[in-house]
């Protein structure tokens, strides 16, 4: 069974960091591109970042981009996302996804709130 | 970027009603190498991740029931419900699979009357 669980979030103040983790298992993480989709408190779907299978590619969206660093850790099942320089508006509940051209497995996300 | 456009924003409907929901992109998903549209549809339940249902437009997720059926082409696509069940209230969003930025529709709310 796919498992993708999602931890690190909190409330960060505005400028400030976080990293977020994903462990997943049931199914070979290595062979799959790996995705981070944010969800607003108005319920808005954004895609964020995603990362291919061995980690040599990575795309963002210019909203996140030179703030946000997608990573994995192949030998240990792992999916991060690094922010930084945060702003009230990357308020969200995170999630992270597999990546198949399509977002087919979800975690249950983790929170993030930005606030002084 | 794409720009994902969903309508109706909600839906009123009795349990076994037949449901159609659009979605329309500002850019063609319409791969013209492999003649494949780049879109998905997601439902996501109160409290719950989104779920994958359908993607390259017309392909039914593993386990999803034949009822969801996603259809069209190009820049118009369609999400039909044939009978409703109280258990497919949720938000179904839709989503630009073609080019990055992925971006996601607004949503169509589905609710039982």
């Amino acid at each position: 069974e796919v498992q993708l669980v999602e931890s690190g979030g909190g409330l960060v103040k505005p400028g400030g960091s976080l990293k977020l983790s994903c462990a997943a298992s049931g199914f070979t993480f290595s062979s799959y591109a790996m995705s981070w989709v944010r969800q607003s408190p108005e319920k808005r779907l954004e895609w964020v970042a995603e990362i291919s299978s061995g980690g040599s590619y990575t795309y963002y969206p210019d909203t996140v981009t030179g703030r946000f660093t997608i990573s994995r850790d192949n030998a240990k099942n792992t999916l991060y996302l690094e922010m930084s320089s945060l702003r009230s508006e990357d308020t969200a509940m995170y999630y992270c996804a597999r990546n198949y051209g399509y977002e087919d497995y979800w975690g249950q996300g983790t929170s993030v709130t930005v606030s002084s | 970027d794409i720009v994902m456009t969903q309508s109706p924003s909600s839906l009123s409907v009795s349990a076994g009603e037949k449901v159609t929901m659009s979605c329309k992109s500002s850019q063609s998903l319409l791969n013209s190498g492999n003649q494949k549209n780049y879109l998905a549809w997601y439902q996501q339940k109160p409290g719950q991740p989104p779920k994958l249902l359908i993607y390259g437009a017309s392909t039914r997720e593993s386990g999803v029931p034949d009822r969801f059926t996603g259809s069209g082409s190009g820049t118009d696509f369609t999400l039909t419900i044939s009978s409703v069940q109280a258990e497919d209230l949720a938000v179904y969003y839709c989503q630009n699979d073609h080019s990055y930025p992925l971006t996601f529709g607004a949503g169509t709310k589905l609710e039982l009357k």
